[in-house]
């Protein structure tokens, strides 16, 4: 039952450079998120998609972007890394609709120097 | 904006002990849900409540829906060091993209 898969789980960036995380389902979920979890913050939504195709901005959007070609992928990049952005990201995904549930993977922890 | 205030943010307390996580908004939920989240590990969902009133059990922990479906508690009963982690609750507005809007989290400490 692989779920909800992210690579990598760890990276260490240099200010400047760009990256993509990647996350995939099996789940055949319509809705896909990426959040980022900062401490004291909780969870907050950076991109979201409702179906292949169809992305849309989070809370906190700037300094990344995602495209949704396939139900199953949903990649996140940093266009332009900054220290700002280290954080932990997590990829998620549900059936739409009211009270499903959300499926996370495992995390991507991502140091920005 | 929706916000969802969750208190206290942190707790420490001794095995055995009994505690409340509180989740409070200003706007009402189409439903609600508790996250658990393990350190080095993704958030795993606990419950769902979607009735104003509904009150839902899982072992030792309960889980109450206010009746204005503003407000959610998670009661612990007698407390042990496995349930260790940060509790996350999540509250959906009803919005046709389905986003999830989540609390800060409250981290639990439970010690032997």
């Amino acid at each position: 039952n692989a779920g909800v898969t992210q690579t990598p789980k760890f990276q260490v960036l240099k200010t400047g450079q760009s990256m993509t995380l990647q996350c995939a389902q099996d789940m055949n979920h319509e809705y896909m998120s990426w959040y980022r979890q900062d401490p004291g913050m909780g969870l907050r939504l950076i991109h979201y998609s409702v179906g292949a195709g169809i992305t849309d901005q989070g809370e906190v959007p700037n300094g990344y972007n995602v495209s949704r070609s396939t139900t199953e992928d949903f990649p996140l990049r940093l266009l332009s890394a900054a220290p700002s952005q280290t954080s932990v990201y997590f990829c998620a995904s549900r059936l739409r609709g009211p009270g499903n549930t959300i499926y996370f993977g495992e995390g991507s922890w991502l140091t920005v120097v | 904006t929706q916000l969802l205030e969750q208190s206290p943010q942190f707790l420490s307390i001794q095995e055995g002990e009994n505690l409340t996580v509180y989740c409070n908004s200003s706007s009402v939920f189409s439903s609600l849900q508790w996250y658990r989240q393990e350190p080095g590990e993704g958030p795993v969902l606990l419950v769902t409540v979607v009735t104003g009133g509904e009150v839902k059990k899982l072992k030792r922990l309960t889980f109450q829906f206010g009746d204005a479906r503003k407000d959610s508690s998670l009661h612990i009963t007698a407390a042990q060091p496995g349930d260790t982690g940060l509790y996350l609750c999540a509250g959906d507005y009803g919005g046709s993209q389905g986003n999830l809007i989540f609390g800060k989290g409250t981290k639990l400490s439970v010690k032997p």
